[in-house]
C-alpha cells in the first residue's frame, strides 16, 4: 500500500490563482481530512469527509472546496488564492475512529 | 469548545528523559494521540492512549493520562538528538473521526 499521498509537494501561485490539491489512500478509508498547518498554530481542520458523497466543514472552511466522489479521492481545490492560504496542508485519512494516517504534506506558497 | 494547550518548548541533554504535557477541555474525548513531526516532514503517529487507560507504556515511551485534571504526557526515556522535533498531542471526541491538535512542543536535544 502507498498508504496516503498527496500531490503537489510544493506549489508557488499568485493572488487570485485557482488550485487544486490532490489526495489519494488506497486503504480503503472511510474518513479523509484536510488540515493546515501554519506556524505556532498546530493543525487546524479545514474539511472532513466520512463517505463518498459526504462532506462537511471544519474549523477554517473559507476560501476551500473538497469534493469526494470516490472512496479514495479527497481533493481541495483553492478559488481564488490568497497570501492568507500560504500554509502547509496536510491529508489524512481513516477507518472508522481508528487512528488517523497522514499524507507527506503540500508547502504552498502565495504570493 | 474543544482546545488542546501544550508548552512551546522544551530543552533536554542528550541521556535525560523528557516529559511532555498536554492538557485538553472536552470530557467526552475518547482517545488521545501523540505525533511527532521532524523538519519538513509529515506527521508520524507516535502512540495513543484510550480514554479508559492511565498509562501505556511503549519502548522508550511512557503515556500518561488523569482524565480528572484532563492532562496527558509524554516521557522520552533516555532522549537522543533524533528524538528533536516537534511534538504534537490530539484529541478525538466521541462520535468524530477528526482530530482536534495543540499548537505543538518544540523538543531539542543537546549532546
Amino acid at each position: 500500500n502507498a498508504g496516503v499521498t498527496q500531490t503537489p509537494k510544493f506549489q508557488v501561485l499568485k493572488t487570485g490563482q485557482s488550485m487544486t490539491l490532490q489526495c489519494a489512500q488506497d486503504m480503503n478509508h472511510e474518513y479523509m481530512s484536510w488540515y493546515r498547518q501554519d506556524p505556532g498554530m498546530g493543525l487546524r481542520l479545514i474539511h472532513y469527509s466520512v463517505g463518498a458523497g459526504i462532506t462537511d466543514q471544519g474549523e477554517v472552511p473559507n476560501g476551500y472546496n473538497v469534493s469526494r466522489s470516490t472512496t479514495e479521492d479527497f481533493p481541495l481545490r483553492l478559488l481564488s488564492a490568497a497570501p492568507s492560504q500560504t500554509s502547509v496542508y496536510f491529508c489524512a485519512s481513516s477507518l472508522g475512529t481508528s487512528e488517523q494516517y497522514f499524507g507527506p504534506g503540500t508547502r504552498l506558497t502565495v504570493t | 469548545g474543544e482546545d488542546v494547550e501544550q508548552s512551546l518548548f522544551l530543552s533536554v541533554r542528550e541521556g535525560d528523559s523528557s516529559v511532555i504535557n498536554c492538557t485538553y477541555t472536552d470530557s467526552s474525548s475518547t482517545y488521545l494521540y501523540w505525533y511527532k513531526q521532524e523538519p519538513g516532514a509529515g506527521l508520524q503517529l507516535l502512540t495513543y492512549i484510550f480514554s479508559n487507560m492511565d498509562m501505556k507504556q511503549d519502548q522508550r515511551l511512557t503515556v500518561l493520562l488523569n482524565k480528572k485534571d484532563k492532562h496527558l504526557s509524554l516521557r522520552i526515556a533516555d532522549t537522543q538528538t533524533g528524538d528533536s522535533a516537534i511534538y504534537f498531542c490530539a484529541e478525538r471526541t466521541s462520535g468524530y473521526s477528526t482530530l482536534t491538535f495543540g499548537k505543538g512542543t518544540m523538543l531539542l536535544v543537546s549532546p
